[in-house]
């Protein structure tokens, strides 16, 4: 199958400070990419997908100045928690796509822990 | 509105069979996922259904039935490890994933 890489696998921040969490798609090239929270307990949140050389599309209650999301090539998407605070940790996951209607194969997730 | 409905916990026997549900309303549909997760990782993809039927793979086989809106995945010969949370998740007409809130399966010896 394929594999997504993402990292770090876990990042403890200052509060005030700004985190990158890198996901790479290292055997295909990725059409689209996914963002996911996931507090505890919870469900998976989708947070914004992001195509290849355009703008992330926002769900609903994310702020995009906060979480900036920037899909650089097709096999590389970075999300990057700016100003993080202790509300912002959370399980933060990535997922990538060869097509639209195929299977998402989802990176080893970020912990992040804002103190 | 779109909902994707499974139960939120089930227990079984370590060796027994398990079957978990899932019922789904969707603007459209390109598809069914289950995925595994474990406490504290990444989801991990199990099936995929787009036809009518039962699709198996080893221990664990998955059915659709897109008139019914519903889907099961039935887990044979359940291990120890396989204490997790299974998650549903509907491709709809915008190829956007729909997720289920997860059942969370327990094990018992």
């Amino acid at each position: 199958g394929a594999v997504v890489s993402q990292h770090p696998s876990w990042v403890i921040c200052k509060s005030g400070t700004s985190v990158k969490i890198e996901c790479r798609s290292l055997d295909f090239q990725a059409t689209t990419m996914f963002w996911y929270r996931q507090f505890p307990k919870q469900s998976l949140m989708l947070m914004a997908t992001s195509n290849e050389g355009s703008k992330a599309t926002y769900e609903q209650g994310v702020e995009k100045d906060k979480f900036l999301i920037n899909h650089a090539s097709l096999t590389l998407s970075t999300l990057t928690v700016t100003s993080a605070h202790p509300e912002d940790s959370s399980f933060y996951i990535c997922s990538a796509t060869r097509d639209r209607d195929t299977e998402a194969f989802f990176g080893q997730g970020t912990r992040l822990t804002v103190v | 509105g779109q909902n994707i409905d499974q139960p939120t916990e089930m227990t079984a026997t370590e060796g027994a069979i398990v079957q978990i549900n899932c019922t789904y309303q969707t603007s459209g549909f390109n598809g069914l996922f289950w995925y595994q997760q474990h406490a504290g990782e990444a989801p991990t993809f199990l099936s995929y259904n787009v036809l009518d039927g039962l699709e198996e793979k080893g221990r664990f086989s998955s059915f659709l039935s897109r008139s019914k809106g519903y889907s099961y995945l039935l887990l044979k010969e359940l291990q120890m490890k396989d204490s997790a949370s299974y998650l549903c998740a509907v491709m709809d007409s915008n190829y956007q994933l729909i997720w289920g809130a997860g059942t969370k399966l327990i094990i018992k010896p």
